[in-house]
């Protein structure tokens, strides 16, 4: 057990429909990522926050948002979902800006 | 642009022999390197990492070895397990910009009983 604590652990929706993923660091650590796994793909890293504030982007599409409550905990927001979004959705968090991350278990998307 | 690659999909070996696993990378400015572990249906776990200012690192039965002039590393277990079957991920990134992670597709490896 990493720690770091993913809701839902699956998710099954429509195309065009908007989701909320959400993530629970660890203790005491204030960065959390988002990375995307997609079927054949590696992990694609979509966004960063610390202590709050985004730190570093990846390859997040406009349809896709997120943020970092005073909690520190995350949510990812998808909207306009489509096909290709299905996929594996990590949460990983770290210490500070640069350290180990560790990951939750992640979230099943299946869009329909 | 794949600036991680671990070109080997799979690795098969016997319980108790070595397990190496290659990872290259085309971004010199990468100065750290890590390498996770990844169960079906749970999420990466941080195995062992390198910085660029070292060639080797010894965590137990895993060793990294880092060759900056190859642009090459890679991870040694020895003697495998079959507990060790898993995907392995080799990350990389650049301490000095973001703390962002550049992942390989990942290596099944495979330690037959």
């Amino acid at each position: 057990d990493s720690g770091v604590t993913q809701t839902p652990k699956h998710l099954i929706t429509a195309t065009g429909q908007r989701v909320t993923l959400r993530c629970s660091p660890r203790s005491g650590d204030l960065s959390v990522y988002w990375y995307q796994q997609s079927l054949d793909q590696g992990l694609q890293f979509l966004i960063q926050y610390y202590n709050g504030e985004e730190r570093a982007k990846g390859n997040i599409l406009e349809r896709f948002s997120a943020q970092q409550f005073p909690d520190l905990h995350s949510e990812l927001n998808l909207s306009s979902l489509e096909l290709g979004d299905s996929a594996l959705y990590f949460c990983a968090s770290s210490v500070r800006v640069f350290s180990e991350q560790y990951f939750g278990p992640g979230t099943r998307l299946t869009v329909t | 642009d794949q600036q991680v690659k671990q070109n080997s999909p799979s690795l098969s070996v016997q319980e108790g022999r070595i397990s190496i696993l290659n990872c290259d990378y085309t971004n010199s400015m990468f100065d750290y390197f890590l390498w996770y572990k990844k169960y079906p249906a749970e999420g990466p776990t941080f195995l062992i990492s390198i910085s660029s200012i070292k060639d080797k690192n010894e965590d137990g039965r895993f060793t990294v070895f880092l060759n900056k002039s190859a642009k090459h590393l890679s991870l040694h277990i020895v003697p495998s397990q079959p507990g060790d079957s898993a995907v392995y991920f080799c990350a990389a990134t650049n301490t000095g910009a973001n703390s962002k992670l550049t992942f390989g597709k990942g290596i099944t490896l495979s330690v037959r009983p």
